[in-house]
């Protein structure tokens, strides 16, 4: 019964060049989140999604970000030209229905560095 | 605006001791308050989750207290083991909102043997 499956599990990027994380959900669930997580820091909110449709974006930065949850295929966040103020842990979670106290369950996460 | 806030930022317990995280919350829409636990390098992991309408809620040496009225919740590890060394996060969300939780930044926790 596989978890939350998060790739890569580390990323090194440049200045200036894409990077794309991939978060695949349990199984049986509809529902992901974007966290994102810097040193000494707790869990940020950026995105939530369901199949086909993003649902709540206010923790997403205007720029640069995107987050899609296609039909098939795991949920992919893509950060372009990327800065080294992107460096961080980027965690997905998902849940089984919009029910808001439903457990979100997490991802081992990608760390990313921006060199 | 920090929203919920979490302290001490780091802890050290000696084993078999009791482990006390608190936590602070502004919005008073929240309505569902978790506790994860996260090891190094790994995702966080729900520990216990409380909803505003019980004061206590315990599983296993783990208890959490809620104060509606003052805003405010902690965590207790009874027994503290060296495997509950970890770093332990507080989160809320609003059941009537479309975000994601809100988590504090966290408390390392240090269990020494």
């Amino acid at each position: 019964n596989a978890g939350v499956m998060q790739n890569p599990r580390h990323l090194v990027r440049r200045r200036g060049q894409e990077a794309r994380l991939r978060c695949s959900p349990m199984k049986g669930h509809s529902h992901v989140y974007w966290y994102r997580q810097l040193p000494e820091e707790g869990l940020k909110f950026m995105v939530y999604l369901q199949k086909e449709n993003i649902i709540d974006e206010s923790g997403m930065p205007k720029e640069r970000f995107s987050a899609e949850f296609p039909k098939e295929g795991p949920s992919i966040l893509r950060i372009q030209q990327v800065v080294r103020g992107d460096s961080a842990a980027y965690f997905c979670a998902s849940s089984s229905s919009d029910v808001r106290e439903e457990t979100q369950y997490f991802g081992p996460g990608t760390r990313l560095l921006v060199l | 605006q920090q929203q919920v806030k979490q302290s001490p930022q780091s802890l050290i317990v000696q084993k078999g001791g009791i482990s006390i995280i608190n936590c602070a919350y502004e919005n008073t829409a929240f309505d569902y308050f978790p506790w994860y636990q996260q090891f190094p390098g790994k995702g966080p992991a729900l520990l216990i989750a409380i909803r505003p309408d019980v004061s206590e809620k315990k599983e296993g040496r783990f208890t959490i207290s809620f104060n509606k009225s003052a805003k405010q919740f902690s965590l207790h590890i009874m027994d503290s083991q060296p495997g509950d060394s970890a770093t332990y996060f507080c989160a809320a969300i609003n059941e009537g909102g479309a975000d994601g939780l809100t988590f504090g930044k966290g408390t390392h926790l240090i269990i020494q043997p």
